[in-house]
């Protein structure tokens, strides 16, 4: 069963405007979410998190917003940009789990 | 600083060979991670180490082993590899539980 799900497998938007990444989640136990980017050839690595006692969290151009009511988190990128391209995966897991559970990715591209 | 280390990048096998896939991080992280990337499906965790010397199982562990060699070495072995197994296999390490996991580059594996 896939408890995490990115229902858009790709995105496309200008450079400098908004991206917006939307993650639904089944499991009503996690509690902490997080994004991670992927380029080609590489491993993920860690973009930003929220855990469920906050309802959204900046850092720089990235923020990540969570609905605990709606299982639902979006991340949102402005301004974005070209070098933002990559494959972006949601991941959730309950407090102190090792069991992390990713959505499929979703693909944006940042067309200058 | 190389981080998470994975070896091989690439590996074609037969139907039924053996395979030991090698992970090493240098952070002094305590849990360490292997999973699986396929198309349209994400990450899935195939078998964890919370800390040295124990490991448990994920959401995907049939046909997998591993070791926790040390506290920086945790390998996947592939004992009788079937062409299912055929995927993109990531380690992952990180020093404490609801925090970011630190990923390696990959292993491409294709079973024939």
């Amino acid at each position: 069963d896939q408890q995490v799900k990115q229902n858009s497998p790709s995105l496309s938007v200008q450079e400098g405007r908004i991206s917006i990444l939307n993650c639904d989640y089944t499991n009503s136990m996690f509690d902490y979410f997080l994004w991670y980017k992927k380029y080609p050839a590489e491993g993920p690595t860690f973009l930003i998190s929220i855990s469920s006692i906050k309802d959204k969290n900046e850092d720089g151009r990235f923020t990540v917003f969570l609905n605990k009511s709606a299982k639902h988190l979006s991340l949102h990128i402005v301004p974005s940009q070209p070098g933002d391209s990559a494959v972006y995966f949601c991941a959730a897991s309950a407090y102190n789990n090792n069991d992390m559970r990713f959505g499929a990715g979703t693909r944006l591209t940042v067309k200058p | 600083n190389a981080g998470v280390t994975q070896t091989p990048k690439f590996q074609v096998l037969k139907t039924g060979q053996s395979m030991t896939l090698q992970c090493a991080q240098d952070m002094n992280h305590n849990s360490m991670y292997w999973y699986r990337q396929d198309p349209g499906m994400g990450l899935r965790l195939i078998y964890y180490s919370a800390s040295e010397g124990t490991t448990d199982k994920g959401e995907v562990p049939n046909g997998y082993n591993v070791s926790r060699l040390n506290k920086r070495e945790f390998s996947l072995r592939l004992e009788s590899a079937a062409p299912s197994q055929t995927s993109v296999y990531f380690c992952a390490s990180t020093f404490l539980l609801n925090q970011p996991q630190h990923f390696g580059d990959g292993t491409r594996l294709s079973i024939l």
